[in-house]
């Protein structure tokens, strides 16, 4: 079962508000990984960490999302001015390495609601 | 564009069935093909994975089959059981590149 600590699990904010989303990963896992997971069940990745380090993220985050892994801190999410598209599941993964082939363990995820 | 197609979208079985569930995929540098199962209210869990080396691999009741000249590949649940009844989601990546393309996920009801 994955270890992965997500919070809060539920998050609401009015449109133009601040979203901040916490994970920690599973105790030893470097890479972590976040993805937004929509109402049609369909996954955008957002950005991932080796360590304190970015190794991807995709345009969207660059712009209105940031994200870090601090050193012995949890990792966070923050939508700094939410829209109602943003509505979505946001789910942390870590895993032991940066291969493709490792596995990623997820967390229960945060549900946020823009209205 | 999406480069993972998951079918069905929904699936029905009754307790004792066998479950199919198959994925297709564009990208000819995927190698390695994951499936999640995911509960409601909780994140995806690895069910069983392949490599685009082998064939076939077994975990107990769930089998998932890979064909490489088709770029296709399947998940196969013997002995559906009412606890299966979850969505399940296939994902393919390359090596090099870390995060993986999901499909879109079969939400399976298994009947007692």
């Amino acid at each position: 079962n994955s270890k992965v600590i997500q919070t809060p699990r539920y998050l609401v904010k009015g449109q133009g508000q601040k979203a901040k989303m916490r994970c920690i990963p599973e105790k030893g896992h470097p890479v972590v990984f976040w993805y937004q997971q929509n109402k049609n069940n369909e996954f955008k990745f957002l950005i991932n960490f080796q360590n304190q380090e970015v190794l991807q993220q995709i345009d969207m985050t660059e712009k209105r999302f940031s994200a870090e892994c601090p050193s012995n801190s949890p990792c966070s999410l923050e939508i700094q001015s939410s829209e109602a598209g943003d509505s979505a599941l946001y789910l942390c993964a870590s895993s032991l390495s940066m291969g493709n082939q490792d596995t990623q363990y997820f967390g229960p995820g945060t549900r946020l609601l823009v209205l | 564009q999406q480069q993972v197609r998951q079918s069905p979208q929904s699936l029905t079985v009754w307790e004792g069935g066998t479950t199919v569930l198959t994925c297709s995929y564009e990208d000819s540098t995927f190698n390695y093909f994951p499936w999640y199962q995911q509960f409601p209210g909780e994140g995806p869990a690895l069910l069983i994975s392949i490599l685009s080396v082998s064939d076939k691999k077994e975990d107990g009741r769930f089998t998932t089959f890979f064909n490489k000249r088709e770029k296709k590949l399947s998940l196969h649940i013997i002995d559906s059981q009412p606890g299966d009844s979850a969505t399940y989601f296939c994902a393919a990546s390359a090596g090099g590149n870390y995060k993986p393309t999901f499909g879109k996920g079969t939400s399976l009801v298994v009947h007692p």
